[in-house]
């Protein structure tokens, strides 16, 4: 079935790095993307990875993928208090044109 | 350029009313996706679409429906409102919808009362 999981609740210290987690479900996932949505708004592409990749950096953020568990994280250095959000992972198949997204994870960082 | 542009942001209905919520999408975006979005729920896909017919369908009941126009704009509705479609509706677009990024709109607070 199709389900992506992630914990409700993320608290850090600013300066600190966060840790999100993610599991997925269905293996034949080409694309996984993590995304920001703050208060009031909608949700903000952060970073993507593809299936085929183990690790992904971009500034601040690091993306790994162990495909053998279906796990999915997104690393986030020097935490600051603009951070604070609900951050979404989702999945797509090939061939496919829908997105899966998990439930989200309110992070908030603490100054 | 403009991102995507939802309307209205706010709408209050009642039980057995049906409302209609708009979408346009980024400039030479072809394909527009929906999502309800509620605190228990998280994001949950409705439909998209792609040069005006519907290429996917997510689990919701027919009253949930929605269209493209040539123009690429789209329009969902929802007839029949159900306290229980009280939600956070969201639209996404992008370019051919395959192996592409999404870009969301702010999106339309519905609350049924």
């Amino acid at each position: 079935g199709e389900d992506v999981e992630q914990s409700l609740f993320l608290s850090v210290r600013e300066g600190d790095s966060s840790v999100i987690n993610c599991t997925y479900t269905d293996s034949s996932s080409t694309y996984l993307y993590w995304y920001k949505q703050e208060p009031g708004a909608g949700l903000q592409l952060l970073t993507y990875i593809f299936s085929n990749m183990d690790m992904k950096q971009d500034q601040r953020l690091t993306v790994l993928l162990n495909k053998k568990d279906k796990h999915l994280s997104l690393r986030i250095a020097d935490t600051q208090t603009g951070d604070s959000a609900i951050y979404f992972c989702a999945e797509r198949g090939t061939g496919t044109y829908k997105y899966i997204f998990g439930t989200g994870t309110r992070l908030k960082v603490l100054a | 350029k403009a991102g995507v542009t939802q309307t209205p942001r706010y709408l209050i209905k009642t039980r057995g009313q049906q409302v209609t919520l708009s979408c346009s999408p980024i400039s030479g975006h072809r394909s527009v996706s929906w999502y309800q979005q509620t605190p228990g729920q998280g994001l949950q896909f409705l439909f998209e679409y792609f040069s005006e017919t519907q290429r996917n369908k997510g689990n919701f009941p027919g009253r949930f429906s929605g269209r493209q126009f040539s123009n690429s704009r789209s329009e969902m509705n929802v007839s029949t409102l159900e306290l229980g479609d009280s939600a956070l509706y969201l639209c996404a677009s992008s370019l051919q919808g395959m192996n592409e990024k999404l870009f969301f709109g702010s999106g339309t607070q519905l609350s049924v009362l």
